[in-house]
């Protein structure tokens, strides 16, 4: 079955810059969403089509891929972006698939 | 403003059976297509099943296919689970989001409900 690999975790000090990456066999050939977690709260969607940005979330959100890894990355990290985050995307069947997460610690 | 809410959770004993409802509101509900996504204990989402506008096309994880069946109301603008022969690893918080693009599935989910809560244990 398709699979998506983040990294379990990922630490960043306060203003610099957060990637987490995705990848996955094929991912080159599909879009790729993120969403973040914070405890307690549904997800939020903040990057889709591998790099746009819904209204609403901030500019220091952004999104790539290169090849079968997406990334996002978070310019100037704040303390209110520590949350778990989460890349999906969806085999050739519609199926939706979600990474396995990567916990963001802004130290 | 686009509101989900889910409710039907409880507590069943493995080989139970319930059934999951999202009421929506705030966007025309039969143009997008919906999916039921959970989360185990601290653990990470899990995409469980998806069906177009319409009622027409509907997807399943290979994890509960042949167990649950989703469904909908267009008329009452609500989404529906139907969970059967439940196991222990069913258990999680089931919450119900919205795809981002009319009549596509999938496209990426922008709205979410606030989830409910299935547990599976004798």
């Amino acid at each position: 079955s398709y699979e998506l690999t983040q990294p379990p975790s990922v630490s960043v000090s306060p203003g610099q810059t957060a990637s987490i990456t995705c990848s996955g066999d094929t991912l080159g050939d599909r879009y790729a969403c993120w969403y973040q977690q914070k405890p307690g709260r549904s997800p939020v969607l903040v990057i889709y089509q591998d790099g746009k940005r819904p209204s609403g979330i901030p500019e220091r959100f952004s999104g790539s891929k290169s090849g079968n890894t997406a990334t996002l990355t978070i310019s100037g990290t704040q303390a209110m972006d520590e949350a778990d985050y989460y890349c999906q995307a969806w085999d050739i069947r519609s199926v939706v698939i979600f990474g396995g997460g990567t916990k963001l610690t802004v130290l | 403003e686009v509101q989900l809410v889910e409710s039907g959770g409880g507590l069943e004993p493995p080989g139970g059976s319930l059934r999951l409802s999202c009421a929506a509101s705030g966007f025309t509900f039969t143009n997008y297509a919906m999916s039921w996504v959970r989360q185990a204990p601290g653990k990470g989402l899990e995409w469980v099943s998806g069906l177009s506008g319409s009622g027409d096309s509907k997807y399943y994880a290979d994890s509960v296919k042949g167990r649950f069946t989703i469904s909908r109301d267009n008329s009452k603008n609500t989404l529906y689970l139907q969970m059967n022969s439940l196991r222990a690893e069913d258990t999680a918080i089931y919450y119900c989001a919205k795809d981002r693009l009319e009549h596509a599935h999938p496209s990426g989910f922008d709205y979410w409900g606030q989830g409910t809560l299935v547990t599976v244990s004798s």
